[in-house]
């Protein structure tokens, strides 16, 4: 195992397209999140998954925004009628254990929404 | 809320050691972490404390924790020019499942 995997890494979409991402994240791990992160800042949470339960969502996460895990192990992540304050690097991270010390990130998808 | 704060911009001579700064607000935080990230790439975790700890040693890495003064320090000992990235700042409060991340620092490593 590579470590998390993200598809694609770069996507360009025009305003008002739908656009989908997929994490695939350590095997095993039963804890999958979802960051956003725009150019100059730290990443900000999104949304977080145990196992194929979606358990927290920010406030970030707007009604055009959905995450699904359904057989507890890939994720996707939905943008509908993307913006172009959507445009940004979108990170996926899964955690190994109950306590879940630590997360480990995928190389991230990045979104230019023209 | 909870609120991480970094200088942006560090820069260091190699073969020095580097020390990046970060203060924290949440009072309840119960790990404090550092993560690396290069041009282009996703984050990777350097380390960690446990928020009991004051310190912590990895090789030429060193984590100094007040959690009195709610202040982390990452120093990286003989600073190599594979070192220059941006370093985040990280803590997840008591019964948290997600990160609270600062605005990272922008480490250049000068030959």
């Amino acid at each position: 195992d590579t470590g998390v995997s993200q598809d694609p890494r770069h996507k360009i979409t025009k305003r008002g397209q739908n656009v989908t991402f997929r994490c695939d994240p350590i095997s095993e791990h039963n804890r999958l999140y979802w960051y956003r992160q725009t150019l100059g800042q730290g990443p900000e949470f999104l949304t977080y998954f145990q196992n194929e339960a979606q358990l927290e969502k920010s406030r970030l996460l707007s009604d055009r925004f959905s995450a699904e895990r359904p057989k507890g192990s890939f994720s996707t992540l939905e943008i509908q009628r993307t913006e172009q304050g959507d445009s940004a690097m979108y990170l996926c991270a899964s955690s190994p254990r109950q306590v879940n010390t630590e997360a480990f990130f995928g190389q991230g998808t990045r979104l230019t929404v023209v | 809320g909870e609120d991480v704060e970094q200088s942006l911009f560090l820069s260091v001579r190699e073969g020095d050691s580097s020390v990046i700064n970060c203060t924290y607000t949440d009072s309840s935080s119960t790990y404090l972490y550092w993560y690396k990230q290069e041009p282009g790439a996703g984050l990777q975790l350097l380390t960690y404390i446990f928020s009991n700890m004051d310190m912590k040693q990895d090789q030429r890495l060193t984590v100094l924790l007040n959690k009195k003064d709610k202040h982390l320090s990452l120093r990286i000992a003989d600073t190599q020019t594979g070192d220059s990235a941006i370093y985040f700042c990280a803590e997840k409060g008591s019964g948290a499942n997600n990160l609270f991340f600062g605005t990272g620092t922008r480490l250049t490593v000068i030959p």
